[in-house]
């Protein structure tokens, strides 16, 4: 069935970068585009960022641009993002989230970055 | 950028019918989609394109989308269905993807 099953959590310094992982299976990789949104404690849900697998097209909300790298490597049809100069309010969980049509369907089991000095 | 607003709570007795709505600037004319996330799990799809069920989904999960909201409609509500949903677009400038503030249903 399909299935993105994401990295373990993550604790960093500010300052310092983490790389987040979302291994799919269940379908063909290279047919779909990905998303990221994180969910700081007690809050909603922010989107962050795109990627398209087929062509590595990439959009990302303006807050997080020239902070974000997102990847995808098709030989193991696994999605990164990259987020670099942490600070302590981008503690929150990160999900990976399928792209089908304009929803998101479906969605990794989230990956919590803990920044604290 | 495009704002989606959702009441903050909603209560509801079992058995009864909860109704959420999402608010944005000329929101009938794109697609709604609408996510629901219990405590410490990840968001499921429960309706897209403003009113389609993915496979599982029970039919008490319906939705609607004309002039200036969607609606989320949970019938016959459940203690299962306590959690909060949120409405979410496909947005043509600014950011691509908008979600709403989120609405956490409380069944009393």
């Amino acid at each position: 069935q399909v299935q993105l099953v994401q990295s373990g959590p993550e604790v960093r310094k500010p300052g310092a970068s983490v790389k987040v992982s979302c291994q799919t299976s269940g379908f063909t990789f290279t047919t779909f585009g990905f998303n990221w949104v994180r969910q700081a404690p007690g809050q909603g849900l922010q989107w962050m960022a795109w990627i398209s697998a087929n062509t590595g097209s990439t959009n990302s909300t303006q807050k997080f641009q020239g902070r974000i790298i997102l990847t995808t490597d098709p030989s193991t049809r696994t999605a990164y993002m990259e987020l670099r100069n942490l600070r302590s309010d981008d503690t929150a969980v990160y999900y990976c989230a399928r792209s089908r049509g304009d929803r998101l369907d479906p969605w990794g089991q989230g990956t919590l970055v803990t920044v604290s000095s | 950028s495009y704002v989606l607003t959702q009441p903050p709570s909603v209560s509801v007795a079992p058995g009864q019918t909860a109704r959420i709505s999402c608010g944005g600037n000329k929101i009938a004319t794109t697609s709604v989609h609408w996510y629901q996330q219990k405590t410490g799990q990840a968001p499921v799809l429960v309706v897209y394109d403003d009113r389609d069920r993915p496979p599982g989904i029970p039919e008490r999960f319906s939705g609607s989308n004309s002039g200036s909201a969607a609606t989320l409609t949970i019938s016959r509500v459940e203690a299962g269905d306590e959690a909060d949903y949120y409405c979410q677009v496909w947005a043509t400038s600014g950011d691509l993807c908008v979600f709403g503030t989120g609405t956490k249903v409380i069944v009393l």
